[in-house]
């Protein structure tokens, strides 16, 4: 079964650094992009950013570059989003999803595996 | 102002067809990106319903499909199930932008 297992809820303070983790299992997990969603409380879907780890070719959203770091381990088949400060604003779920498709191709076809989820709650 | 526009809700009886608008411009969904669906049920994850603007992933009913026509895209659900029920997004791909959006989402009733 092709699956994506994110990390578990986070309760933190202001200023604290945080990384969560999205592993994946059943697929070649180089060979599909990794995206990260971003869903505020009872807010829509924000699209985080998205990196390849093949090659952890990464994008960001332009909302998203310097707030946070994507990076991925492929001998581990895990990705990874990491806060160096964190804010009450960041205060959210956090998604990742793979690439339905592989390589290239993968950037544009949309995303259909998705991990559960992780809860950040960011507050003093 | 959203790169990409859904109506904040629709609504319909059981067994009714219903579709949700996801509009674009010129620089998105215009230009040739492709639009892709997903569902949110409550407190769960999205999952895929359509992408490539017309394309079913294995397991999703047929009462799903796609569409895109201009700067726009169209999902609709035919023979509305109470299961249906959930926040529905589109997705599309921003030239002007260089970066994925999602639509504000849609909150589908049934009634």
């Amino acid at each position: 079964e092709v699956q994506l297992v994110q990390s578990g809820a986070e309760v933190k303070k202001p200023g604290e650094s945080l990384k969560l983790s999205c592993k994946g299992s059943g697929y070649t997990f180089s060979n599909h992009w990794i995206v990260w969603v971003r869903q505020m409380p009872g807010k829509g879907l924000e699209w985080m950013g998205i990196i390849y780890p093949g090659d952890s070719d990464t994008r960001y959203s332009p909302s998203f570059q310097g707030q946070v770091t994507m990076s991925a381990d492929k001998s581990i088949s895990t990705a990874f989003l990491r806060w160096s400060s964190l804010e009450a604003s960041d205060s959210a779920i956090y998604y990742c999803a793979r690439s339905l498709s592989e390589g290239a191709a993968g950037y544009w076809r949309g995303v259909d595996v998705w991990g559960q989820g992780t809860t950040v709650t960011v507050s003093s | 102002q959203s790169v990409l526009t859904q109506p904040p809700s629709v609504s319909g009886a059981p067994g009714q067809r219903v579709t949700i608008s996801c509009t674009g411009s010129r620089f998105s969904i215009g230009a040739g990106y492709d639009v892709h669906w997903y569902q949110q049920l409550a407190g769960a994850a999205p999952k895929l319903l359509i992408y490539g603007n017309t394309n079913r992933p294995s397991g999703v009913p047929d009462r799903f499909s796609g569409s895109k026509s201009g700067t726009s895209a169209s999902l609709a659900i035919t023979g509305l199930l109470a299961e249906d029920e959930a926040d529905y997004y589109c997705q599309s791909y921003d030239s002007r932008m260089t970066d994925w959006f999602f639509g504000g989402g849609t909150r589908l009733t049934v009634l």
